[in-house]
């Protein structure tokens, strides 16, 4: 079955770092675009980050460019974001997506960040 | 920066037709996807390069892009169609994708 499942919100405060994951399984990982995706609950798709299939080249919206790396680990099938000085407005559900041609063929469940005192 | 406009709500009463569109400068120049979201789940892709299904998607979902607009239609919809819809492309100026800000299809 072809799977993404991110891994490692949670509670943050203003300032702070965290770095999320997302294993992919069920298909070649390393022929795949992958992308970030965030969604404050209640709000609409915001897209964040993508990486190309060997990493060699990323893309950045313009709100978390400077703040946030996104990298991947082909032979783990791993996805991450490394995020830094967290700000509140970077509270959502963020979640990993599969890139098929510039359509998100396949999403993850997601992982809630909150980033409060 | 590129960007595509929904409209907020779309209601239909079941059986007839919902048409839910994505506009944007030139989108008919670019590949739009549309996605549906029910309440507490991921996204799915719902439409692909304009007008393609993926496998599982019923063939109620249909898709057109020409001009300004992407059109998401569904046909003979049901309760079940329910949920919010985005559209996307990509942009490639930018090399930025480009969410919609979602439309919400309720079923009368």
């Amino acid at each position: 079955e072809v799977q993404l499942v991110e891994s490692g919100g949670g509670l943050v405060q203003p300032g702070g770092s965290l770095r999320l994951s997302c294993a992919a399984s069920g298909f070649t990982f390393r022929s795949y675009w992958m992308h970030w995706v965030r969604q404050v609950p209640g709000k609409g798709l915001v897209w964040v980050s993508r990486i190309n299939n060997d990493g060699s080249i990323t893309s950045y919206a313009d709100s978390v460019k400077g703040r946030f790396t996104i990298s991947r680990a082909n032979a783990k099938s791993m996805l991450y974001l490394q995020m830094n000085s967290l700000r509140a407005e970077d509270s959502a559900m963020y979640y990993c997506a599969r890139d098929s041609s510039s359509a998100l063929d396949i999403w993850g469940q997601g992982t809630m960040l909150i980033v409060s005192s | 920066s590129y960007v595509v406009t929904q409209p907020p709500s779309v209601s239909v009463a079941p059986g007839k037709t919902a048409r839910i569109t994505c506009g944007g400068n030139k989108i008919g120049s670019k590949s739009a996807h549309w996605y549906q979201q029910m309440p507490g789940q991921a996204p799915v892709l719902v439409i692909y390069y304009d007008s393609d299904r993926p496998s599982g998607i019923p063939e109620r979902f249909s898709g057109s892009n020409s001009g300004n607009t992407a059109t998401l239609t569904i046909s003979r919809v049901e309760a079940g169609d329910e949920a919010d819809y985005y559209c996307q492309v990509w942009d490639t100026s930018s090399d930025h994708v480009v969410f919609g800000g979602g439309t919400k299809l309720t079923v009368l």
